[in-house]
């Protein structure tokens, strides 16, 4: 039974750029929450996926957006890309819609530098 | 001022010792948890409280809802628990979740 996974592992952007995250969530879950954990610091609530929906969001601008397809994998886009945009990227699935972060099963996360 | 305070932010310990990691929060919440995260990212969750005491194994988990305040206590420690500790709080105003910063804990064999 695989857990949730993230691609790519590592990824280095200039600014300006875009860049799309990939997350599969784990095996029977439904609902992908992304989280920013910046270094050093405690993870922040980007937004969260339920039935290809956004259904909550943080304090996060408009640039970054989300997607969540049919089979619940979901992306994380992120455009016009900051210096203050490299941290780890991660993503957590749980089933539902409900429940807190007690429910949600992390993946390894997505490392990005933008030079 | 951070919402949710974490203390010590950085620990190193001899194995066997006894471990307390500090929590404080300024907010009105539904739960506290109290997560870990090896390296590498992944983020498992140790406990959720919303009053009293939990204990699972070797961890204990305490709150103080009156004062705001939780810890985190590792009895016995071993290198294996060498990780980030995060404690995070489900805010009643939002029910969204306000994480603190971490506490690195580093246990020498």
């Amino acid at each position: 039974d695989a857990g949730v996974t993230q691609s790519p592992t590592h990824l280095i952007k200039t600014r300006g750029q875009q860049v799309t995250l990939r997350c599969s969530p784990k095996s029977g879950h439904d609902t992908v929450s992304w989280y920013q954990q910046a270094l050093g610091q405690g993870p922040q609530f980007i937004f969260q996926y339920y039935e290809e929906e956004e259904r909550q969001r943080g304090n996060f601008p408009d640039r970054f957006s989300g997607h969540q397809f049919p089979n619940y994998s979901s992306e994380l886009n992120v455009n016009a890309l900051l210096l203050g945009d490299s941290a780890l990227y991660l993503c957590a699935s749980s089933l539902g819609g409900v429940g807190g972060i007690e429910t949600q099963y992390f993946g390894p996360g997505t490392r990005l530098l933008v030079l | 001022k951070n919402e949710v305070e974490q203390s010590p932010q950085n620990l190193t310990a001899q194995e066997g010792e006894f471990i307390t990691i500090n929590c404080s929060y300024s907010v009105g919440i539904s739960a506290l948890h109290w997560l870990q995260q090896h390296p590498g990212g992944g983020i498992v969750s140790l406990f959720m409280l919303s009053s009293g005491k939990k204990k699972h194994g070797r961890l204990i988990a305490t709150i103080n809802i009156q004062e705001k305040h939780s810890s985190l206590h590792i009895t016995a420690s071993h290198p294996r628990d060498s990780a980030v500790y995060i404690c995070a709080v489900s805010a009643n105003r939002d029910d969204k979740i306000i994480f603190g910063k971490g506490t690195r804990l580093h246990i020498l064999p």
